[in-house]
């Protein structure tokens, strides 16, 4: 059954440092997102993105983050300078229409020390 | 802007023992709505999409339904195997959740 991926599985990085999370969404898919979850929070929507281009974004989604789907395969999520409040689990979803389900990855643990 | 509200916060039923989870939602125009499950630091699984009241579906021993205001997630004869965290979402592309149902099956 196909499934979504993303690598690494855990990230620890110094504050200040950029990272760069990565995904492979369902090859037949067209439709990508960004979702984080901090600890014991709601799961909450950063962004999505379609036809390589951003189509919406959320207030969280500020100038120090940023997509791009740098293959035919992959979908990257880069933030440039991290704070101690981006510590969180961040998960790419993908679906085959914009109304249609997402199907989730198993998310990437970013720790900001 | 859309609002979920999700209740129990926590549920812990007998093996066999039905029980339903609710889903309040407030949207200027209905798009979906989303039935996830997440296990400990895993991914949100689809489980159902709804689109319009009066809508039900069913997966083994879950049946969703779906009314103007609310959604319910049935679970009928639940096994230890249906502990989870059961959230709800509604959107197109961005996804609202709520904060979910923490479901806990003792045996």
């Amino acid at each position: 059954e196909p499934e979504v991926t993303q690598t690494p599985s855990h990230q620890v990085t110094q504050m200040g440092q950029e990272v760069i999370l990565r995904c492979v969404p369902i090859s037949n898919h067209l439709y990508f997102y960004w979702y984080r979850q901090i600890l014991g929070q709601k799961v909450e929507f950063l962004v999505s993105f379609y036809n390589n281009e951003i189509s919406e974004k959320s207030e969280i989604f500020d100038d120090q983050f940023s997509v791009e789907r740098p293959d035919g395969s992959n979908f990257t999520l880069k933030i440039r300078s991290t704070k101690l409040e981006d510590s969180a689990m961040y998960f790419c979803a993908s679906s085959e229409a914009p109304r249609g389900e997402q199907f989730f990855g198993p998310g990437t643990r970013l720790t900001v020390l | 802007e859309d609002q979920v509200t999700q209740s129990p916060e926590a549920l812990r039923l007998q093996e066999g023992e039905s029980s339903s989870l609710n889903c309040s939602y407030t949207v200027s125009g209905l798009r979906g709505l989303f039935w996830y499950r997440q296990d400990p630091g895993k991914g949100p699984e689809f489980l159902f999409t709804l689109y319009s009241a009066g809508e039900e579906k069913e997966k083994e021993r879950l049946k969703a339904t779906l009314t103007k205001k609310e959604s319910f997630l049935h679970i009928t004869a639940p096994k230890p195997e249906d502990s989870a965290t059961y959230l709800c979402a509604v959107g197109a592309q961005k996804l609202v959740f709520g904060q979910g149902t923490r479901l806990t099956i003792n045996p």
